[in-house]
């Protein structure tokens, strides 16, 4: 089945600094590739997805990039604001399976 | 409406106690998802639904029983529950590409999860 990697496990930066999340994934069948926010006590929100006839996806300060040859995707913060904090877990679809998770990123943006 | 409502929030439950965890949502989706999630974990799948109809049970201790009556309902009958099944329980939904129950490849919108406690 599908393998979905996650780096960094944590991230801190700055408020207006970038932040870059990256994922691989192991199927090359996949083919939709969703980025979800999740606050303390709510459900995973979707904030940004690409497909795999896409190379990049942007959404104001959010952009997401997809290399299927190296199989890997990354969002993109810019501008990172405070209400950015949260854990960012990205995901990975192959046709007729359902969601793979990575293990997520905790992002910490100070004021 | 672009929502998955869960209730309850909150639930405290003993383990001998029997009781329902309900998900609704009316964007016409054809797919329904239960999942649980353990603090500073992603989401782990239990059960799908598709077209009212259970399409993948990943496992799951049949102490822990879905429904779904209707496409907008989804339920999960727990029963006997442990203490490490103290956890998040999601719903989800999503566009079923097509009538054949394949295709999880659209959008999944969760909902705010029930945060369980066994006790």
């Amino acid at each position: 089945g599908e393998n979905v990697e996650q780096h960094p496990s944590t991230l801190s930066v700055q408020e207006g600094d970038s932040a870059v999340i990256k994922c691989t994934y192991s199927d090359s069948a996949s083919n939709y590739f969703p980025w979800y926010k999740q606050e303390l006590g709510k459900g995973p929100q979707l904030i940004i997805d690409i497909r795999s006839n896409v190379g990049e996806k942007k959404d104001q300060r959010i952009a997401v990039t997809l290399n299927k040859t190296a199989k890997h995707f990354s969002l993109h913060i810019t501008e990172t604001q405070p209400e950015d904090s949260a854990v960012y877990f990205c995901a990975a679809v192959s046709g007729y399976s359902t969601l793979t998770f990575g293990k997520g990123t905790m992002l910490l943006v100070s004021p | 409406d672009t929502e998955v409502t869960q209730t309850p929030k909150h639930l405290v439950m003993g383990m001998t106690n029997k009781k329902s965890l309900k998900c609704e949502q009316h964007m016409g989706h054809r797919a329904m998802y239960w999942y649980k999630q353990k603090a500073k974990k992603p989401p782990e799948l239990m059960f799908v639904y598709s077209y009212e109809k259970l399409s993948i049970n990943e496992s799951v201790p049949s102490r822990f029983s879905p429904e779904c009556p209707n496409s907008s309902l989804l339920n999960l009958h727990l029963h006997a529950l442990q203490p490490e099944d103290s956890a998040l329980y999601l719903c989800a939904s999503s566009q079923d590409r097509n009538g054949q129950g394949g295709g999880f490849n659209r959008g999944y919108t969760f909902g705010s999860g029930t945060r369980l406690t066994v006790v």
